[in-house]
């Protein structure tokens, strides 16, 4: 299974907005929409943040959204916020029951 | 709450065996399929398995098919890993995660492979 690819990092400012990516290819992000993204601290166990590309669950501020073009999907935070800062992952359905993570995204808070 | 809760982890030697046990309070597993998912020190994460509700089908990742068993005990609310022939680069903190969302995750137990 291959990784998706993430950018190894990016950074804004407090109230700016940040997009992170998330490519894969036909036979994981851009085949179904089973796209997931997850936020983990340092020292902390990951969190689901977006689920099937766009669902947020419950208790998840609506400043995370999810969005997917083609074999891209991207995770969009609005209006950043200090204790957002954290790494970030997408994940995908791959087909037979098999799942796939993207590297990681560190997101610093200027 | 809903709490998953990792064991079994710790230093073993190349070629050696573990079993890892995930125990969950405040939710019933047998109506979920259930995950491990693992993250290398310094790492990102890496899905490892998976199993169905009631454990009739089963996936592994190509990095560990054939020595790990992913199995699970709903009466005891209880998912494992058997863990066998293990390598330096199997190191990792080993968290279980529910359904297809991966929500929620333990907090993982740690894996050591080493001489």
């Amino acid at each position: 299974q291959s990784v998706l690819t993430q950018p190894r990092s990016v950074s804004g400012s407090p109230g700016q907005s940040v997009a992170i990516s998330c490519t894969g290819a036909s036979g994981d992000v851009g085949g179904y929409n089973y796209v997931s993204w997850y936020q983990q601290h340092p020292g902390k166990a990951p969190k689901l943040m977006i689920h099937d590309v766009t669902q947020r669950p419950s208790g998840v501020p609506d400043r995370f959204s999810g969005s997917k073009s083609g074999n891209t999907a991207s995770l969009t935070i609005s209006g950043l916020q200090a204790e957002d800062e954290a790494d970030y992952y997408c994940s995908s359905y791959a087909g037979a029951e098999k799942w796939v993570f993207g590297g990681g995204t560190k997101l610093t808070v200027l | 709450e809903v709490q998953l809760i990792e064991s079994g982890g710790g230093l073993v030697q190349p070629g050696g065996s573990l079993r890892l046990s995930c125990a969950a309070s405040g939710t019933t597993l047998s109506g979920y399929w259930m995950n491990w998912v693992r993250q290398a020190p310094g790492k990102g994460l890496e899905w490892v398995s998976r199993i169905k509700s009631d454990g009739t089908i089963t996936t592994y990742a190509d990095s560990v098919k054939g020595r790990f068993i992913i199995s699970r005990d709903n009466a005891k609310n209880t998912l494992y890993l058997q863990m066998n022939s293990l390598r330096v680069e199997d190191t990792a903190l080993y968290y279980c995660a529910q359904s297809d969302w991966f929500d929620p995750w333990g907090q993982g137990t740690l894996v050591t492979v080493s001489s």
